[in-house]
């Protein structure tokens, strides 16, 4: 059991450049999330999907695009990044049970935007 | 609107002393779901404990020990005899159960924990 798996490990990118970041879990869980964590922030919500076919916007979702492709694979795009993009993005999966569920983090994707 | 703070932006105390870090929340909900989260220096995110509102049993777990008062709307956590793999970064975090589909969890700013030998 992999759990969450994220790709790439590190990213750099020059402004206005495109990347997919990659998310996929093995547990089953029929909800993912996408967080970026910056600096004395904590985690922040970008998108998230709470079943296979749907997605939502979170807290800070400009500049972002997500497609969840399957039940186990949930990706992030930049179309255009930015110098404030640069950040840790994590990705998450949960099983929905009324709030109560745990989310489980991938190692983290660290990109740098210059 | 529901917000986590973790006022103690970083901690330091030498080895094998007790520390305790500070969790406040607020809610509208009667419903809601309380978690500490680590991240050490490898930077990932590991789950430590989950409680509800419903719940304020202390509880504790070897060294860790979590103290959750629905009065004064805190959720603090504290570990006993601090070894220096305790270094990390301890995030605080609130969810919801008001939402129909999918857990949106709020995150502290964190508590960046230092052990010293």
């Amino acid at each position: 059991n992999a759990g969450v798996t994220q790709t790439p490990k590190f990213q750099v990118l020059k402004t206005g450049q495109s990347m997919t970041l990659q998310c996929a879990q093995d547990m089953n869980h029929n909800s993912m999330y996408w967080y970026r964590q910056d600096p004395g922030m904590g985690l922040r919500l970008i998108y998230y999907s709470a079943s296979e076919g749907t997605t939502d916007k979170g807290e800070v979702p400009n500049g972002y695009n997500v497609s969840r492709l399957n039940k186990r694979e949930f990706s992030l795009r930049l179309e255009s990044a930015a110098p404030s993009q640069t950040s840790v993005y994590f990705c998450a999966s949960s099983e929905w049970t009324g709030g109560k569920d745990t989310q489980y983090f991938g190692p983290g994707t660290r990109l740098t935007v210059l | 609107a529901q917000k986590v703070t973790q006022a103690q932006t970083e901690i330091s105390v030498v080895e094998k002393e007790d520390v305790t870090l500070d969790c406040v929340y607020e809610t509208r909900d009667t419903t809601y779901y309380l978690f500490w989260y680590k991240q050490p220096p490898s930077g990932e995110l590991v789950f430590l404990i989950r409680r509800n509102s419903f719940d304020e049993q202390n509880e504790i777990s070897g060294r860790y020990s979590w103290n959750f008062q629905k009065s004064t709307s805190s959720f603090n956590f504290t570990i006993t005899a601090s070894q220096v793999v305790d270094s990390a970064v301890y995030f605080c975090a609130l969810s919801e159960a008001r939402y129909s589909s999918a857990s949106k969890i709020i995150f502290g700013s964190g508590t960046r924990l230092s052990i010293r030998p």
